[in-house]
């Protein structure tokens, strides 16, 4: 079962913080967490990915509970070009499988 | 620009006709992907090449679905006899083989829309 758990929505105000989480309780030893998001019209953008440890980038920062059957991605100070759909998804390269399953993610909406 | 290019963007057809989609992957990378994703929903698997060679496909790939990567660059996604149900958006992705276990990062192309009519 490749499958996370996600809110189907969440709003924020502009400027402050965001937490989108994410449930992945099956997951096994050797997946990885994607996080993407994707813009109307567009194909999805890589944001950030992690093993165990919590992981920072330019976008984003992704906090991964010890056990690992949830993880946490933050912006940091949302923006209106925030705004998009965004997908949690393990990635089993790790055991030799390269296809990532995406559910419905979650479709964040930044309030000026 | 050096990201994954799909052409065309828009396609409309009629109901039985074929249509062909073109991928250009980033350059050098040696893993290609097609995705298919309609309204509402996210993508959704649907084969993946390393180099030439098609390792994965799901069965979403109908007997009407072929994807070829002949010389591991370029790929292109034909369907034949299209139906309304084929009525999506086509994603193109790439990735590297970096050769270590560090997650299997994607990119997407802009995605290719087709509507059958």
């Amino acid at each position: 079962d490749a499958k996370t758990t996600q809110p189907n929505s969440m709003e924020s105000n502009e400027e402050e913080p965001v937490h989108l989480p994410c449930n992945h309780s099956t997951i096994s030893g050797t997946d990885y967490i994607h996080w993407y998001r994707q813009l109307p019209s567009q194909g999805p953008e890589y944001v950030i990915h992690g093993l165990t440890s919590n992981v920072n980038n330019r976008m984003a920062s992704l906090a991964i509970a010890e056990d690992r059957k949830s993880s946490t991605l933050i912006l940091h100070r949302a923006t209106l070009r925030d705004a998009a759909v965004y997908y949690c998804i393990r990635d089993g390269s790790g055991a030799g499988s390269y296809q990532l399953t995406f559910g419905k993610g979650t479709k964040l909406s930044v309030i000026p | 620009d050096t990201g994954v290019s799909q052409d065309p963007r828009h396609k409309i057809t009629k109901r039985g006709q074929n249509v062909t989609f073109r991928c250009d992957p980033i350059s050098e990378h040696n893993r290609l992907y097609w995705y298919r994703q309609t309204l509402g929903q996210g993508p959704e698997f649907l084969t993946y090449f390393q180099n030439e060679a098609q390792l994965e496909k799901s069965r979403l790939l109908s007997d009407r679905f072929s994807a070829e990567r002949p010389k591991g660059s370029f790929s292109t996604l034909e369907i034949q006899r299209t139906e309304q149900g084929d009525s999506a958006m086509y994603l193109c992705a790439s990735s590297f083989d970096y050769g270590t276990v560090s997650g299997n990062t994607i990119y997407f192309g802009e995605g290719s829309w087709l509507t059958v009519v």
